[in-house]
């Protein structure tokens, strides 16, 4: 059973361009929360998808959106990247249930290096 | 920011001692989490506490939460080196929110 996977590992981009991140949940999860993490910090949360739709947010600006497949994996986009983007994005899958938020699973993260 | 901080920033001790951690956080909760995070990679869950419970034990993991005073402690006993990591507490706030958040981290260094 896989569990929560990533792609690319890492990724360099410059000022200004786009870039597309990936995630599948482990099997059985249908929630999908991407969180970023900047060197020596806690990760911050950016946003979370269920049912092919954005159901929290974070204080991040519309550069960053996303979106949810059929499928359940899901996409982070970041559109003019900053300097400041630099940092491990983690995706964390989950399952939904009604009396809150269990645990979450991670991937591995994307490394992102914005030059 | 509804951000949890977790106390000391780092710690360092020799294998086979114990580790205590503490997390403080602000407003009322429904759970709260420890994680793990080696070498800056993904983050991985240890233990869970809910906010009627005030003690919970996972192996060598022993979390305690005090709502009163809006604190936790995550304590490993008789350390090993590979419990050198970045540990962080989460919280689910009150309502069906399902948004989990981070804390600051500890990280912990175990010299062998």
């Amino acid at each position: 059973d896989a569990g929560v996977t990533q792609s690319p590992t890492h990724l360099i981009k410059t000022r200004g361009q786009q870039v597309t991140l990936r995630c599948s949940p482990k099997s059985g999860h249908d929630t999908v929360s991407w969180y970023q993490q900047a060197l020596g910090q806690g990760p911050q949360f950016i946003f979370q998808y269920y049912e092919e739709e954005e159901r929290q947010r974070g204080n991040f600006p519309d550069r960053f959106s996303g979106h949810q497949f059929p499928n359940y994996s899901s996409e982070l986009n970041v559109n003019a990247l900053l300097l400041g983007d630099s940092a491990l994005y983690l995706c964390a899958s989950s399952l939904v249930i009604v009396s809150g938020l269990e645990k979450l699973f991670f991937g591995s993260g994307t490394q992102l290096s914005v030059l | 920011s509804q951000q949890g901080e977790e106390d000391p920033q780092a710690l360092s001790i020799q294998e086979g001692e114990n580790a205590t951690m503490n997390c403080s956080y602000k407003t009322s909760i429904n759970n709260l989490q420890w994680y793990r995070q080696n070498s800056g990679r993904g983050l991985v869950h240890l233990i869970l506490i809910r906010s009627n419970e005030r003690e919970k034990h996972s192996g060598r993991l022993r979390v305690t939460l005090d709502t009163s005073k809006k604190s936790s402690s995550l304590l490993i006993t008789a350390s090993r080196a590979a419990d050198t990591a970045s540990y962080f507490c989460a919280t689910i706030y009150g309502g069906a929110t399902n948004k989990l958040i981070f804390g600051t981290g500890t990280l912990l260094a175990v010299q062998p």
